[in-house]
């Protein structure tokens, strides 16, 4: 149990364009979803925090407006980076969390920006 | 002072013996914690969470928390090739707020 996946596990854009990703909770219902970011060789870092019919809590010195989230259902988020540029190329990942805050993560989106 | 503190390593092991992983977190008032594995270029995966004092096993791994000392642990007996990656160690503080520690990369010698 507590799968999560995320669509796509990799994408090519090029600079300027709009890139979304999909993180879906298969087989439970996800009260919270996370998305981070992880550059190769470094550790992982929080960009946001949904909660589903709310809007995202974004950390500090993430952009909200660069980086759109919604959680539409208890089961999906979505992040979509928005006029993706190079330094956006990264690790996408998103995780689920269930009763006593256990996260559970997807296999993660990689991004690379022409 | 990051939140949560883990050894970076390498932490070199050879197989068949045990790997010790350690972490140290600032926030008292921590509730849960957790270990979570992550292969490189893979994204974490969750070993084990604990939340009372003491030790609990699972197969091969067990953790060890020790609220007083704001101390947790994460023991790999028998280490395997397969064990080589990278252990995070993760905690839910009183803020409500999920901390990752930076990771420990173990690698495990044939």
């Amino acid at each position: 149990g507590a799968v999560v996946s995320q669509h796509p596990s990799r994408v090519i854009c090029k600079s300027g364009t709009s890139v979304k990703i999909e993180c879906r909770s298969l087989d439970f219902q996800a009260t919270t979803m996370f998305w981070y970011r992880q550059f190769p060789k470094q550790s992982l870092m929080l960009m946001a925090t949904s909660n589903e019919g709310s809007k995202a809590t974004y950390e500090q010195g993430v952009e909200k407006d660069k980086f759109l989230i919604n959680h539409a259902s208890l089961t999906l988020s979505t992040l979509t980076v928005t006029s993706a540029h190079p330094e956006d190329s990264s690790f996408y990942i998103c995780s689920a969390s269930v009763v006593q805050e256990t996260q559970y993560f997807g296999p993660g989106t990689r991004l690379l920006v022409l | 002072q990051k939140e949560v503190e883990q050894n970076s390593g390498p932490l070199s092991v050879p197989e068949g013996a045990i790997a010790s992983l350690n972490c140290t977190y600032s926030d008292r008032g921590s509730q849960s914690f957790f270990w979570y594995r992550q292969y490189s270029g893979k994204s974490p995966e969750l070993i084990m969470f604990i939340y009372s004092n003491g030790d609990k096993e699972d197969g091969r791994f067990t953790a060890q928390l020790n609220k007083a000392s704001q101390y947790v642990s994460l023991l790999i007996r028998d280490s395997q090739p397969s064990d080589s990656a990278t252990y995070l160690c993760a905690v839910y503080d009183s803020w409500g707020k999920f901390q990752f520690g930076a990771g420990t990369q173990v690698v495990v010698t044939p």
